[in-house]
């Protein structure tokens, strides 16, 4: 069964550090998205990406993050000058449709020390 | 305000037990409802999506139910395994394709 893959599966950064999250969504899906889920607590909606542009982001996703799809098959989430509230599991998830539901990769857990 | 509570928080039953967990939502306008599995340091799978009209799902041996007059959502988990031991969280999809999360009911079955 197709699979979304994330990597690295655990990153540790210090802080201050810029870090890039890797996804290679399922290779039919036109629409990505990553979320993060801070330790207990629930999954939070970062932003969605179709047709090489962003279509919407949450109010977590400032200036400090960024995304790109920079070739046929990665998305990455790149988080700068990253902060001790930056440490959680973030995921990538994508779809073929919006009527169809989403795949989610198995995280990356990020911490920053 | 659109939100998705779940209950219990957690709960502990023995392998081979049934159970049933609760999903109460509150988003307008409503557009389908999933209910996830997440094992610990995963990412959720999905169980089950069920849309306006339909009122009981099956996947193996989950089964979800959905009463939209009432705004609830239950996930029943028959003969439980070890394996079933994870957080189920409801999620509840507007008409805008906005996801909205429930904090999950975290579930350990004991042997």
């Amino acid at each position: 069964e197709p699979e979304v893959t994330q990597t690295p599966s655990h990153q540790v950064t210090q802080m201050g550090q810029e870090v890039i999250l890797r996804c290679v969504p399922i290779s039919n899906h036109l629409y990505f998205y990553w979320y993060r889920q801070i330790l207990g607590q629930k999954v939070e909606f970062l932003v969605s990406f179709y047709n090489n542009e962003i279509s919407e982001k949450s109010e977590i996703f400032d200036d400090q993050f960024s995304v790109e799809r920079p070739d046929g098959s990665n998305f990455t989430l790149k988080i700068r000058s990253t902060k001790l509230e930056d440490s959680a599991m973030y995921f990538c998830a994508s779809r073929a449709d919006p009527n169809y539901g989403y795949t989610f990769g198995s995280g990356t857990r990020l911490t920053v020390v | 305000k659109n939100q998705v509570e779940q209950s219990p928080q957690s709960l502990i039953i023995l392998e081979g037990k049934n159970c049933t967990l609760q999903c109460n939502y509150t988003v307008s306008p409503f557009s389908n409802l999933r209910w996830y599995k997440q094992d610990t340091g995963r990412g959720p799978v999905s169980l089950t999506i069920m849309t306006f009209s339909e009122n009981t799902k099956s996947n193996g041996r989950y089964t979800a139910t959905l009463d939209a007059d009432t705004k609830q959502s239950s996930l029943h988990i028959t003969a439980s395994q070890l394996s079933d031991s994870a957080s189920y969280i409801c999620v509840v999809r507007d008409s805008n394709y906005q996801l909205i999360w429930g904090a999950g009911t975290k579930l350990i079955i004991k042997p």
